[in-house]
């Protein structure tokens, strides 16, 4: 069955610590997206991918970093120089067309609190 | 900047009763449109989408309605079930989410 798999799905980080979250997608889909929600709010674009190796800040890419090494996998990494990293996060693949165009699917999201 | 907002952050409807969910967007080049379900602690669900050179388009219990001069759009949910609360957001880019509006069901 195809989809979105995000880890862990509860994740806590101490003052000053990195903490990596995972995305994993078996749909074949060439984008892959990481969204934070806050409470009550809608999402806000961090980063996102359209190819291997390749990747764009989204409106709210500082104090975090991505990776594209394969496909399959968009790891998002919350570094300590995010002051407020309390959040929903929410990791994303579409297919991509000529128009570009297309739903995307949502894995299920990682809560990150601190400690 | 381009946005999108839900007219009401919250919505209340009897079960059984049509639900309508309606939201604005400013870029009138917007050609794509997308309607997520977000239920509590998962992630948005795609329910239905819509293209600019279309003014309705109906699934199941749900019809979405285009006004292009006016940029504006509604969710029409049918005979609404407990399990359609949560929260809706339309958006027409994968980079534009208003805050959704919340939709709860009264038994």
């Amino acid at each position: 069955d195809g989809g979105i798999t995000q880890s862990p799905k509860y994740l806590f980080r101490k003052e000053g610590q990195n903490v990596t979250l995972s995305c994993e997608q078996n749909l074949n889909h060439d984008a892959m997206y990481w969204y934070r929600q806050d409470p009550g709010q809608g999402l806000r674009l961090i980063y996102y991918s359209q190819i291997v190796n390749d990747f764009q800040k989204g409106d709210i890419a500082e104090g975090y970093s991505v990776s594209r090494e394969k496909k399959e996998s968009f790891p998002l990494t919350v570094t300590s120089a995010q002051k407020n990293p309390t959040a929903f996060y929410l990791c994303a693949s579409s297919t991509l067309t000529g128009s570009s165009n297309q739903p995307q699917h949502f894995g299920d999201g990682t809560r990150l609190s601190i400690l | 900047g381009e946005s999108v907002g839900l007219h009401l952050p919250t919505l209340s409807v009897q079960e059984g009763d049509n639900s309508i969910i309606n939201c604005a967007y400013s870029n009138s080049a917007s050609d794509y449109f997308i309607w997520y379900k977000q239920e509590s602690g998962k992630g948005p669900q795609f329910i239905i989408d819509i293209r600019s050179n279309m003014d309705k388009r109906q699934g199941q219990r749900v019809t979405v309605l285009l006004n292009k001069t006016v940029k504006h759009l509604s969710l029409q949910i049918a005979a609404t079930q407990p399990g359609d609360s949560a929260v809706y957001f339309c958006t027409p880019s994968k980079i534009i989410f208003g805050s959704g509006t919340r939709l709860s069901i009264r038994p």
